[in-house]
């Protein structure tokens, strides 16, 4: 079986600092990997994939993750964060080797990131 | 585009009542899949379902149950609630046309249970 573990329940940064939000996945076969980001009282929206390629993706809004297989680990950074970028950070997995159960999603428990000014 | 639509937003029953959720997906979304968020247990996934037939099922009881439509709306039902199924229901729509599960999400029914 799949999981997740995000290491930091709780990151606080200042503004335009650097973060790095720590993902480690646990999973026997080729995985997909997502990051989703979620704002007070709304859903989860995707911030960024990897199915394969280059393991390094980026979002439009500055994010970074890198994929690293011997690690099993997908962290995410960003070299300045925003106070805009204050919201709870999600890793997921999910099973890159199957066609039918691709599309059910393992969630770590979550790094709520604040950003203070 | 619209996106994912789920009603109603907030709800409050009691233990052993039931409940409905509703999905609406993004227009074009055939793949419905429900997930059950909780401070402790975090996001749990519930299950998916694709052209109306379940396709992948999470560790939930058979109070938890749910359908799909034609137009590919979803409807989640749990019966004979307890107080542990407080929580926020999830609801996410894809495409299911390529190798991945790219989901988006909608808001959410918050369920509480007193």
């Amino acid at each position: 079986a799949q999981s997740v573990t995000q290491l930091d329940s709780q990151v606080p940064v200042f503004e335009e600092a650097p973060v790095e939000l720590r993902c480690n996945y646990s999973s026997s076969v080729s995985v997909y990997l997502f990051w989703y980001v979620q704002y007070p009282n709304q859903g989860l929206q995707l911030l960024l994939k990897y199915l394969s390629g280059s393991t390094l993706v980026e979002s439009i809004n500055g994010f970074e993750a890198e994929f690293n297989k011997s690690q099993t680990s997908f962290h995410l950074r960003k070299p300045s964060v925003h106070i805009s970028d204050t919201a709870e950070y999600f890793c997921a997995v999910s099973d890159g080797s199957s066609g039918g159960s691709n599309y059910k999603l393992t969630f770590g428990k979550g790094t709520l990131l604040t950003v203070n000014p | 585009k619209a996106g994912v639509t789920q009603t109603p937003r907030y709800l409050i029953k009691t233990r052993g009542q039931q409940v409905t959720l509703s999905c609406s997906p993004i227009s074009g979304h055939r793949s419905v899949s429900w997930y059950q968020q909780t401070p402790g247990q975090g996001l749990q996934f519930l299950f998916e379902y694709f052209s109306e037939t379940q396709r992948n099922k999470g560790n939930f009881p058979g109070r938890f149950s749910g359908r799909q439509f034609s137009n590919s709306r979803s409807e989640m039902n749990v019966s004979t609630l307890e107080l542990g199924d407080s929580a926020l229901y999830l609801c996410a729509s894809s495409k299911r046309t390529t190798g991945a599960g790219e989901l988006f999400f909608g808001e959410g029914s918050r369920l509480t249970v007193l």
